[in-house]
């Protein structure tokens, strides 16, 4: 079975770090674009990077440049997303996706919250 | 960036009934590049259609997608219970690959 689990997520202080995983097994990872997306308490569903299968390429939301960065170890079937620079708008629950025919899979999210 | 615009912001309807749901571009999604997820509370959201018109692995008939270029289409024929959830589109043509706001549907 085809499975994605977040982990990393707490309560941060703004101008805060943290690193997000994405443990994904079922499937052949190193053949996949992986992708974050956020979705803040209450709201809609936000994109927030993506990366290639081999890792050369990553595209961002023009608002975490230069704060975020995505990344991936194949040979640990895993995916990252590194949060620098936190804001409070950064509060929101975190999904790593399978990229393929649109984000077809999809894990169950892990919430970061950023407050003083 | 394409921005995306779902109408109406909420659908009122019975089991049974059928449901239309808008999205719209603010340019030309590259390849038909629109997706369609479902979501519930406190869950992920679940795709639905990909490629403005094909169902995802495992979602039932009843969903379909139609459209092309700036307008698309969601039509749910026949809701069931489990039907009633929000419901995004979302193109992935061209980054930054935009989600709408979203489309309610609640029981009547």
């Amino acid at each position: 079975e085809e499975q994605l689990v977040e982990s990393g997520g707490g309560l941060v202080q703004p101008g805060g770090s943290l690193r997000l995983s994405c443990a994904v097994s079922g499937f052949t990872f190193s053949n996949y674009w992986m992708t974050w997306v956020r979705q803040a308490p209450g709201k809609g569903l936000e994109w927030v990077a993506s990366i290639k299968p081999d890792g050369s390429e990553q595209y961002y939301v023009e608002s975490v440049k230069g704060r975020f960065t995505i990344s991936r170890d194949n040979a640990k079937n895993s995916l990252y997303l590194q949060v620098n620079s936190l804001r409070a708008e950064d509060t929101a629950v975190y999904y790593c996706a399978r990229t393929w025919s649109a984000f077809d899979i999809w894990g169950q999210g892990t919430m970061v919250t950023v407050s003083s | 960036e394409i921005v995306l615009t779902q109408s109406p912001g909420t659908l009122s309807l019975s089991p049974g009934e059928r449901a239309t749901l808008s999205c719209r571009a603010s340019q030309s999604v590259s390849n038909n590049y629109l997706a369609w997820y479902q979501q519930k509370p406190g869950q992920a959201p679940r795709l639905l259609i990909f490629g403005a018109s094909i169902r995802a692995t495992g979602i039932p008939d009843r969903f379909s997608g139609s459209g092309s270029g700036t307008d698309f289409t969601l039509t749910i024929s026949g809701l069931e219970p489990e039907d009633f959830a929000v419901y995004y589109c979302q193109q992935y043509g061209s980054a930054p690959f935009t989600f709408g706001p979203g489309t309610k549907v609640d029981i009547k």
